[in-house]
């Protein structure tokens, strides 16, 4: 089954605590990105990637690092967490159907 | 950078009637535009999308428009059913989709 699959789902963390949440796509797609989501905000982009070793800062990049070493994966770190990085965090892969969303890391920072 | 605005934040409709969401955006060079529909906990899911050489496209219930002049595109349901309740997201992306922006959302709320 295609899928980008994120881990993981549920996250409680204290304030600069290193903390990396994965992301892997089976579908050979070239293109990932990282979103966050904050009620009215909708989906903000974080980074994205375009290939292998090729990635990009996003609309709200700051906190957070990501890498692409491999095609199908594409982690995204946060060296040092602070409260207002709480946040429902999604990976995206796009392919010719559009893009397909992970379930979500919901992430809470105290 | 582009711009995305979406309205109404919330919308409750009666069962079978119809339901009409608006997106307007910024960048001109803007090329495509999809919907996304969220239900309650889970991922965002492509329900339609469309591209800047069409001006209308339907599937089933479902209906995107683009005003490609006036830069905005709306989102159509038809006929509302108590499983279109959920959050819907318009977006635009920029330059062959490198980069996709989203508007703000709109909780659909579909009352029997």
């Amino acid at each position: 089954e295609a899928q980008v699959t994120q881990n993981p789902r549920y996250l409680i963390t204290v304030t600069g605590k290193k903390l990396t949440v994965t992301c892997s796509q089976n579908m050979n797609h070239e293109y990932m990105s990282w979103y966050r989501q904050d009620p009215g905000l909708g989906l903000r982009q974080i980074y994205y990637s375009m290939n292998v070793e090729v990635t990009d800062k996003g609309d709200v990049p700051e906190g957070y690092k990501v890498s692409r070493k491999e095609k199908r994966n594409f982690p995204l770190i946060l060296e040092s967490p602070s409260p207002n990085q709480t946040s429902l965090y999604f990976c995206a892969s796009r392919g010719h159907g559009g893009y397909t969303f992970g379930s979500g890391t919901r992430l809470t920072v105290v | 950078g582009e711009n995305v605005e979406q309205h109404p934040s919330t919308l409750s409709v009666q069962e079978g009637d119809s339901a009409v969401i608006k997106c307007t955006y910024s960048d001109s060079a803007s090329n495509y535009f999809p919907w996304y529909k969220q239900e309650l906990g889970k991922r965002p899911q492509l329900i339609i999308d469309i591209r800047s050489n069409v001006g209308e496209k339907k599937d089933q219930r479902i209906a995107v428009t683009l005003n490609k002049t006036a830069k905005h595109f709306s989102l159509h349901i038809t006929e509302t059913q108590p499983e279109d309740s959920a959050v819907y997201f318009c977006a635009a992306s920029i330059k062959g989709a490198q980069k996709l922006v989203f508007g703000q959302g709109t909780r659909l709320t579909i009352n029997p």
